[in-house]
């Protein structure tokens, strides 16, 4: 089993409508969590941080349930320049080390 | 201020021939690692380092030596490049509190 799993997708979104998705993390001691955003040939740049019982910037909002052993993140009124690759990121341990899933993608039509 | 830069941005190699790749930063962070992404694997650690002159081993380190001589630049090394360490390699940097990782433009690494 993988230590941090997503759902590859992708998942298809009309402009507009909501769209959410789960990343699962197998260490519960884990700390921290991000949400990467990942556009085609290009470097993950950070979205959002989830520190604890989670997180909004904007139209993204971001959730963390620990009992349950994962993260989601959910975006409002999605636009086409939401089209992404989306990486769950997570620090299992106080060190700098992090793990990170394989990424979902979204495919935002008009 | 350029965040983070890696050099090369693509390369080709033979197979057997050795290469460095070189990431910097200028945000004085403490951190800084190598990835590999290969598709539908997300990013593995390879190595990574938690201070100047410090460097440590992670997920696949295996065919890879790093260096850190100077706090701002990371040293990846290929020795002896195999066909397998095809990918994109990424480098990236984080510190202070809130281990916000800043990554470089990536290089694209071919060996045949």
């Amino acid at each position: 089993r993988k230590e941090v799993e997503q759902d590859p997708g992708p998942f298809n979104v009309p402009e507009g409508a909501t769209v959410a998705f789960n990343c699962t993390y197998s260490n519960s001691a884990s700390q921290s969590f991000f949400w990467y955003r990942q556009d085609c040939r290009k470097e993950p740049k950070l979205l959002m941080s989830v520190y604890s019982s989670g997180n909004e910037d904007g139209r993204f909002t971001a959730q963390l349930n620990r009992a349950s052993q994962y993260i989601s993140l959910l975006i409002r009124d999605s636009k086409l320049s939401d089209s992404a690759t989306y990486l769950c990121v997570v620090n299992p341990d106080s060190w700098g080390k992090f793990q990170f899933g394989a990424g979902t993608q979204v495919v935002v039509t008009p | 201020n350029a965040g983070v830069t890696q050099t090369p941005k693509f390369r080709v190699l033979k197979t057997g021939q050795s290469m460095t790749l070189l990431c910097a930063q200028d945000m004085n962070h403490e951190y800084m690692y190598w990835y590999r992404q290969d598709p539908g694997m997300g990013l593995r650690l390879i190595h990574y380092s938690v201070g100047e002159g410090t460097t440590a081993k992670g997920e696949v380190p295996d065919g890879y030596n790093v260096s850190r001589l100077k706090k701002q630049n990371f040293l990846l090394g290929l020795e002896s490049a195999a066909p397998s360490q095809t990918s994109v390699y990424f480098c990236a940097s984080c510190g202070g509190s809130s281990y916000e990782q800043y990554f470089g433009p990536g290089t694209r690494l071919t060996v045949t």
